[in-house]
């Protein structure tokens, strides 16, 4: 199966700031890599799919990149309701699809 | 507007068995392939399973963790879909979030719509 390896596991930032989370594949992926968003209590929200493509919806200031094993999800200017747990997810090939062990954005 | 409203949670045995439904509106069900994702109270994000529409030959995929245990269907005439949960461990304690591929393709496949979630206890 393909590991999903995200960091950091958490971090804390303000309100405005440039804020840059890392998922790594065990095996290429080539573009097949969703970023989700979940806050607490709720289900989680897809932001971004096919690495780089934004969900109907979604701010402009989340933005994905990346291609084979190495992926990036920037929030621009981090916002109050942008306080979340932020995971990736593979989509290559054959199931299981499996997620990263999540990102947790707390405030500073 | 696209729903998925999960029902059936609750305690249970270890060895018991449980079935989630997922009462789907808003979309093609026939045609989506739908997902069971779970958390563990505390914990991110695990994938349990897939089940394909009919066009994809409805097939059935499922994790490690649950293979042979866990069941995945679909009754695309009462847009359903359930998940048989038999030989439950203290483990399998999460809760259960049904999710829908609706604007996804097969061959770019991701989560779009996702339920609230239904907790699924698992204790003695």
């Amino acid at each position: 199966d393909i590991q999903m390896t995200q960091s950091p596991s958490s971090l804390s930032a303000s309100v405005g700031d440039r804020v840059t989370i890392t998922c790594r594949a065990s095996q290429s992926i080539t573009t097949y890599l969703n970023w989700y968003q979940q806050r607490p209590g709720k289900a989680p929200k897809l932001l971004i799919y096919a690495a780089s493509s934004l969900q109907s919806g979604v701010p402009s200031r989340f933005s994905g990149s990346g291609s084979g094993t190495d992926f990036t999800l920037t929030i621009s200017s981090l916002q109050p309701e942008d306080f979340a747990t932020y995971y990736c997810q593979q989509s290559y090939n054959t199931p299981p699809w499996t997620f990263g062990q999540g990102t947790k954005v707390e405030i500073k | 507007e696209v729903q998925l409203v999960e029902s059936g949670g609750g305690l249970v045995k270890p060895g018991g068995s449980l079935r989630l439904s997922c009462a789907a509106s808003g979309f093609t069900f026939y045609n989506s392939w739908m997902g069971w994702v779970r958390q563990a109270p505390g914990k991110g994000l695990e994938w349990v399973g897939l089940i394909k529409s009919k066009a994809g030959g409805e097939t059935r995929d499922y994790a490690a963790p649950v293979q042979g245990r866990f069941t995945i269907s679909r009754d695309d005439s009462e847009n359903t879909l359930f998940l048989q949960m038999n030989s439950l461990k203290t483990e399998d304690t999460a809760v259960y979030f049904c999710s829908a591929i609706v604007k996804g393709t097969p061959s770019n496949p991701f989560f779009d719509y996702w339920g609230q979630g239904a907790l699924v206890t698992v204790s003695s």
